[in-house]
């Protein structure tokens, strides 16, 4: 079956970059997504990427597509308290109307 | 993006009794879908919610133990049945469209089984 996985934890300064990393088996992912988890939160959906590209921008958000290694990554830049979170990436063989099969989560803390 | 609410937003329940999760949507969905995600782990499906049929499981879990029904395009609700202390779990709805790229989620049902 499908397997994605990140790393558990990141911690940041404020002001320094982010980069949260992931990596998943299933060549037939078509799409990924990264959400954010705040604390007693539910999911909040960043941004998500195709299959066919390899970057995508938005804002202080840059997410990177490595089809080959299947290795998807979001940077985030300038990174802010407020970006302290659980940040998980996801696929889907076929967009949003399917099953996303999630990572494991990475802690994101960001320190003054 | 759909705006989507979900009830109770938190419950602490006795073992052996059952609670009914609903999720509202301010918009007709193609697709409605039911996760779980326990204590410190990720998030897992349960199910997609169909309008108008039985829902569509995934593996591990059963209807016994999740019904679910889907009586139109914006309404769900998601019965955790005979409780136990291992069900406390966030469980989260969410909805998409079979033609588009996204899908956003409710804020989440956070259940205590005591």
């Amino acid at each position: 079956g499908e397997d994605v996985e990140q790393s558990l934890f990141l911690s940041v300064r404020e002001g320094d970059s982010s980069v949260i990393n992931c990596t998943y088996t299933d060549s037939s992912s078509t799409y990924l997504y990264w959400y954010k988890q705040e604390p007693g939160a539910g999911l909040q959906l960043l941004t998500y990427i195709f299959s066919n590209m390899d970057m995508k921008q938005d804002q202080r958000l840059t997410v990177l597509l490595n089809k080959k290694d299947k290795h998807l990554s979001l940077r985030i830049a300038d990174t802010q308290t407020g970006d302290s979170a659980i940040y998980f990436c996801a696929e889907s063989p076929a967009g949003g109307g399917n099953k996303l099969t999630f990572g494991t989560g990475t802690q994101l803390k960001v320190e003054l | 993006s759909a705006v989507i609410s979900q009830k109770p937003s938190r419950d602490i329940c006795q073992r052996g009794t059952s609670l009914t999760i609903q999720c509202q949507v301010d918009s007709q969905v193609t697709m409605m879908f039911w996760y779980r995600q326990q204590p410190g782990q990720s998030l897992t499906l349960i199910a997609t919610a169909n309008q108008g049929s039985e829902a569509t499981y995934e593996s591990g879990f059963v209807i016994d133990k999740f019904p679910i029904s889907r009586p139109n395009l914006t309404f769900s609700t998601l019965t955790v049945s005979n409780m136990s202390p291992e069900d406390s779990s966030i469980y989260l709805c969410s909805v998409g469209h079979s033609n588009q790229e996204t899908q956003y989620f409710g804020p989440g049902t956070r259940l205590l089984v005591l």
